[in-house]
């Protein structure tokens, strides 16, 4: 089992631009979660999807938006990149208990 | 509200000695805890979790944690700490019906 997988590993962006962070995840869990965390900060959820079919917005959702592909994949899109998003993306799952939660390696993204 | 206070931004410890990394949490009702740790560049790994069972909690790498709710906290213990431990901490609440809540983390540092 990989777990849970995120690509791209890094990434740097202009003003401006728009990406899709990828998440991926082979342990069957029902709920994913997008993190940012940036320094002293610790973790802030962006948004996550309970179940297939569904999402809701975290605390810090603006300037994101998110797919739930399928149970496996759950996507983070910024449509307009800005330097305040540079930061580092953890993608994570959890089933069922939503505090046991099994988290990628992270996607370090800079904006310029 | 749900609140996580970890009260020490950073501690230093010799290779050996005990380690000590406190958590204060605040909610209505007794929450279900945890804690994970962060390598450099790494994604979160669960430690241990509390879950309104034992109040003892034993986790991997020999850390333990021991909910008090008299005095509303979750410290994180080890006899004995190694080199390999130096990390970052992060204590978690959870409370059924609402988001996970983060700690700011705790940077351990560990001197030969």
């Amino acid at each position: 089992n990989a777990g849970v997988t995120q690509t791209p590993k890094f990434q740097v962006l202009k003003t401006g631009q728009s990406m899709t962070l990828q998440c991926a995840q082979d342990m069957n869990h029902n709920s994913m979660y997008w993190y940012r965390q940036d320094p002293g900060m610790g973790l802030r959820l962006i948004y996550y999807s309970a179940s297939e079919g569904t999402t809701d917005k975290g605390e810090v959702p603006n300037g994101y938006n998110v797919s739930r592909l399928n149970k496996r994949e759950f996507s983070l899109r910024l449509e307009s990149a800005a330097p305040s998003q540079t930061s580092v993306y953890f993608c994570a799952s959890s089933n069922p208990l939503p505090g046991e939660q099994y988290f990628g390696p992270g996607t370090r993204l800079t904006v310029t | 509200a749900q609140s996580v206070t970890q009260l020490d931004s950073h501690v230093s410890v010799s290779e050996g000695t005990p380690v000590l990394l406190r958590c204060n949490y605040s909610s209505s009702y007794s929450p279900s805890l945890f804690w994970y740790v962060q390598h450099p560049n790494k994604g979160l790994q669960l430690l241990l979790k509390y879950t309104s069972a034992a109040t003892l909690v034993k986790g991997i790498n020999g850390f333990e944690a021991e909910f008090k709710k008299s005095e509303t906290s979750f410290h994180l213990t080890k006899p004995s700490a190694h080199m390999s431990d130096a990390a970052e901490y992060f204590c978690v609440s959870y409370q059924a019906g609402t988001a996970l809540i983060f700690g700011k983390g705790t940077t351990l540092s560990v001197s030969s």
